[in-house]
């Protein structure tokens, strides 16, 4: 079957670095995305891979091994408005999205 | 200049009754969706639709139906609810299917059947 798995919670301190890790497998693979979910609000477009290796964009990076079906999420001097839910899915060969059940991120002063 | 409205944000309903959820986008994207996410925060696709047509209808029950006037708009209505569809509902827009487009998502429907 298909299946996604990523950490239900952790927890960070503002200014530090965390990474969520994201590991998959699919019948075929186009791709993977991150999107974060803060309470009580829809879920918004992080970042996008298909290639091996590392995407950065500002504080946050992705990165992705096809060969181990992992993907990881780097956050970078975490502010307090980085506590939410980071949701990792990943693109079959049919272009359907099997979603993760989301990493609650909770950071601390 | 909301991109993927959905109204209404809550709703609060009795088991039996029948409901509707609309939903517009007006980022010019062929694609709709409708996903369920229950409490323990998984999203489930429901339905997609590109360009009025229907092309994804997972494992849902027929009291749901969706309806897609336009391209711009995806309703959902539910007939007899029940307590099992208390849960958020998002639309969702992308451009496209078959690709790596991201979805854009409104802000949910939360709904609560007493």
């Amino acid at each position: 079957g298909q299946n996604i798995d990523q950490p239900t919670e952790m927890t960070a301190t503002e200014g530090a670095i965390v990474q969520i890790n994201c590991t998959y497998q699919t019948s075929g693979f186009n791709g993977l995305f991150w999107y974060q979910q803060h309470a009580g609000e829809a879920p918004t477009f992080l970042s996008y891979n298909v290639l091996d290796g590392l995407e950065e964009k500002g504080r946050f990076s992705s990165f992705l091994s096809r060969s181990k079906g992992y993907s990881y999420l780097l956050l970078k001097e975490l502010q307090m408005k980085d506590s939410a839910s980071y949701l990792c899915a990943a693109m079959d060969s049919n272009y359907q999205l099997i979603w993760g059940a989301g990493t609650k991120l909770i950071i601390k002063p | 200049d909301t991109a993927v409205s959905q109204t209404p944000k809550y709703l609060v309903t009795q088991m039996g009754n029948d409901k509707s959820i609309k939903c517009e986008q007006n980022l010019g994207h062929d694609t709709m969706y409708w996903y369920k996410q229950d409490s323990k925060k998984f999203l489930k696709i429901m339905f997609s639709y590109n360009n009025k047509e229907l092309i994804i209808n997972e494992t849902v029950p027929n009291r749901f139906s969706p309806k897609s006037p336009d391209k711009a708009h995806l309703n959902l209505h539910i007939n007899s609810l029940e307590l099992g569809d208390s849960a958020v509902y998002f639309c969702a827009s992308s451009q496209g299917t078959g690709n790596s487009s991201p979805l854009h998502f409104g802000n949910g429907t939360r709904l609560t059947v007493t």
